[in-house]
């Protein structure tokens, strides 16, 4: 069974572009999270989504963060504009509506320059 | 709020036993997780003990849980080289909105001397 994968693996952008994140759950979770960490700080919860809803986006820095899953199955985080500020690993989570297990992709590190 | 702390740095030698802790401020965690990251890898689910068991083991793993004190610890017995890398403990608890998310730590470095 494939694990949660995320693209791109690392995205370097300048201050003021835009960069969408893409994450694929495993299959069949309708759990999807996506969680931040930047340098020298803890992993941070941004969203969660149950199917295609937003069940909870608290952690959201502000709204130059779009986050979307169509259809329930994969999602993306988009970032627009970019700042300095944001630069990190985000990490998307899943699981399933059974179990509180959260399995992790690998994240993709962002560098905004 | 919830806060979760654990020691930055751990160094141990190859075949003794690893001890990493963890405290946790919510009292209202349902479970509390493990999570282990080697170099350029993702976050890799270890272990968990859900939050009205006292321990759980698993093969080399032991979570040990005191909930009155909120303290976690993960004990990795026979340490070796392939342990090292960074392990988060993090809790779960309802974020209030429906929904549950994962609080971390910032993460101990286990570095194992062969």
């Amino acid at each position: 069974e494939a694990g949660v994968t995320q693209f791109p693996s690392h995205s370097v952008i300048e201050k003021g572009q835009t960069v969408t994140l893409r994450c694929d759950p495993i299959s069949g979770h309708d759990n999807l999270y996506w969680y931040r960490r930047v340098m020298g700080k803890e992993i941070k919860f941004l969203l969660h989504f149950v199917k295609e809803s937003k069940q909870d986006e608290s952690g959201m820095p502000n709204n130059r963060f779009l986050a979307e899953r169509t259809g329930g199955t994969y999602s993306t985080l988009k970032v627009q504009p970019a700042e300095l500020e944001d630069s990190g690993v985000y990490f998307c989570a899943s699981s399933s509506l059974r179990t509180g297990e959260q399995y992790f992709g690998p994240g993709t590190r962002l560098t905004v320059t | 709020g919830e806060d979760v702390e654990q020691s930055l740095f751990l160094s141990v030698r190859e075949g003794d036993s690893s001890v990493i802790n963890c405290t946790y401020t919510d009292s209202s965690s349902t479970y509390l997780y493990w999570y282990k990251q080697e170099p350029g890898a993702g976050l890799q689910l270890l272990t968990y003990i859900f939050s009205n068991m006292d321990m759980k083991q698993d093969q080399r793993l032991t979570v040990l849980l005191n909930k009155k004190d909120k303290h976690l610890s993960l004990r990795i017995a026979d340490t070796q080289t392939g342990d090292s890398a960074i392990y988060f403990c993090a809790e779960m608890a309802n974020s209030g909105a429906g929904s549950y998310q994962l609080t971390f730590g910032k993460g101990t470095k286990l570095s194992v001397i062969p």
